[in-house]
This record gives C-alpha cells, structure tokens and sequence, in this order.
C-alpha cells in the first residue's frame, strides 16, 4: 500500500463549479496535512494546511482532515479558470516523514 | 530577487557529463532540500540541510552529491547520470527542518541522453 494515494485525474469542470480533491493515507502518526497547488513550470504553492481533524476555510478553499478515516479533503467552490493547476495533497508529523502525493491534474474550462 | 531561486531552468547532458545544479534562497531560512519531480509519482525527497547541515539522504545513489556551503546556497553535482535520473529537480526551503511550510523554486527541467 502506497503511503499517500491521490486520483492523478486529469479533472475537468466547468467554471463556476465546485471541486473536490482527495487524498488518502496509510500512516495514522500524520498531524500537519497541506495542500500544494502547482501551476505549469512553476514550483508547488502552500495552499492551505491542516493541524490534526477538523475544517479550515480560506476564501473559496475549503481544507477537510478526517483522520479516523484517513482521508482528507480540499474543496473549491465557483472554480475559476486560474485554479487550473495541479493540487498536491502532503503529511507530516512535524519535523519527520513529509511525504506527498503524487498530485491531480484540474482543469477548470471558461 | 525573491523567494526561491534555481537555476539553470533547463539542462540536457550526456551520461558522462558532470553539470551542477544551483538553488538560492532569500527568505532568511535555515532547511534547504532537493526534491526529484517525475511524471505521474510523487514528489521524492533526497536530500534535507538545516543550518548548513545534512539531516536526511533518502537513499539517494552516488551520482547526486550536495552541497551546502551555508543557509542560503544549496547546490546538487551530477556525474554520470542515467536516462531514468530525467526529471525536474526541486529546490524547497523552510524555516525550520520539518517545517510543514516549506517554499518551492521553479525547478531545473534536467534531460539525460
């Protein structure tokens, strides 16, 4: 079983939509949950983070941490064309194991 | 200049070349890493630094060797490379080793023929 599973896609919505991203992951000693997002020929972009279980809401992101699951979660409500990237969900336990995923390629059409 | 810069974007070499790749920060921190980015996998770590220091080498094999002459210089030497080693390398810093945080540079797009 791979550490950190994510849906590679690619994802296809149209603007205005909402997104859901997933991630799953093996490891229950995980704490600090983000996401990346990384557009074409640039570096990942910390987009949000996630400390233990829990919501957290940033604008139009929304960050989900079930960890009695394992799962977690990244929404995008009214997508826009410029969150087409690619979104990379990553776990640590603080200052050990940082691991990602391998990503999911959206594209959001106008 | 800001951020994380690396340079150079882009670099085909032959597999008995020797090339390096440069990453620099400005953001004042003290963890510097390499990451390899390969299509459809996820983003590997091979190498940690903190405080000029190696912390972690995730079994990365000889032919990539670091350097880190001080907090905001990270270089990686490349020697003898294979076509499986074609990749986008990633330089990240953060404040701290470990940091959940970490700032990515735009990457080094490296083809090996």
């Amino acid at each position: 079983q791979k550490e950190v599973e994510q849906d590679p896609g690619p994802l296809s919505v149209p603007e205005g939509a909402i997104v859901s991203l997933n991630c799953t992951y093996s490891n229950s000693a995980f704490q600090y949950f983000m996401w990346y997002r990384q557009y074409s020929r640039k570096g990942p972009e910390l987009l949000m983070y996630t400390y233990s279980s829990g919501n957290k809401e940033d604008g139009r992101f929304t960050a989900q941490v079930d960890k009695s699951s394992k799962y977690i979660s990244l929404f995008i409500r009214d997508s826009q064309p410029s969150d087409s990237a690619t979104y990379l969900c990553a776990m640590s336990n603080y200052g050990q194991n940082f691991v990602f995923g391998p990503g999911t390629r959206l594209s959001v059409l106008p | 200049e800001t951020g994380v810069t690396q340079t150079p974007r882009h670099l085909v070499m032959g597999m008995t070349n020797k090339k390096s790749l440069k990453c620099e920060q400005h953001l004042g921190h003290n963890a510097m890493y390499w990451y390899k980015q390969s299509a459809k996998k996820p983003l590997e770590l091979m190498f940690v630094y903190n405080f000029k220091e190696q912390t972690e080498n995730n079994s990365v094999p000889s032919r990539f060797s670091p350097e880190c002459p001080n907090s905001s210089h990270l270089f990686l030497h490349l020697h003898t490379l294979q076509p499986e080693d074609s990749a986008l390398y990633l330089c990240a810093s953060s404040q701290a080793s470990g940091s959940y945080e970490q700032y990515f540079g735009p990457g080094t797009r490296l083809t090996v023929t």
